[in-house]
């Protein structure tokens, strides 16, 4: 079985850009969630999507966004991107619960560096 | 107060020793992760428990539900064991996770 598949790897964008990350889950898995990385702040959750849902959200402002699709793979859009969000940043699929019950397959993530 | 608090942030050992990480949380939970994180990025879930012990290979997991701690234990520790460890607590469908402890295994 494929694992969970996180495109692009690697991204750099200006200032004031918008981006756009893909996640893949594993076949069969229908949850999906989002996270960021960084030095400062560590692991932090941004969003976890079920059928096509967005079932929960992070403290994070309007300019992340997520969506999932039917086929359960996720993207995630920040628009006006800021310094501040160069971060690595990783999905994570799992059966249904999200990181309440089932074990969480993480991707290898999408580091973004901002200019 | 963070949720979830691990200790220690750093650790350095030699081949061989025995290695403890311990995890606090203060919310109660349903279950608790254990995550590896090499270098590079790339983050394996270790253990989810949610009492009790379990146990793969040199690592075993233990939680104390009662006493909101958790911890993770390696065996015969090797070089190859080096990585930053991560627990998290979930909340509803979200993880909220510790600072993670970078541990170094030196041959």
């Amino acid at each position: 079985k494929a694992g969970v598949t996180q495109t692009p790897r690697y991204l750099i964008k200006t200032r004031g850009q918008q981006v756009t990350l893909s996640c893949s889950p594993i076949s069969g898995h229908r949850s999906v969630s989002w996270y960021q990385q960084t030095p400062g702040q560590g692991l932090q959750f941004l969003f976890e999507y079920f059928s096509e849902t967005q079932r929960n959200k992070g403290n994070f402002p309007g300019r992340f966004s997520g969506r999932q699709f039917s086929n359960s793979r996720s993207e995630m859009n920040v628009s006006t991107l800021e310094l501040g969000d160069s971060a690595l940043y990783l999905c994570a699929s799992s059966l249904e619960s999200g990181g309440a019950e089932d074990i969480q397959y993480f991707g290898a993530g999408t580091r973004l560096s901002v200019l | 107060k963070n949720e979830v608090e691990q200790s220690p942030q750093n650790l350095t050992a030699q081949e061989g020793e025995f290695i403890t990480i311990n995890c606090s949380y203060s919310v109660g939970i349903s279950a608790l992760h254990w995550l590896q994180q090499h270098p590079g990025g790339g983050i394996v879930s270790l253990f989810m428990l949610s009492s009790g012990k379990k146990k793969h290979g040199r690592l075993i997991a233990t939680i104390n539900i009662q006493e909101k701690h958790s911890s993770l234990h390696i065996t015969a520790s090797h070089p190859r064991d080096s990585a930053v460890y991560i627990c998290a607590v979930p909340s509803g469908s979200r993880l909220t996770f510790g600072e993670g402890t970078q541990l170094t295994v030196n041959p």
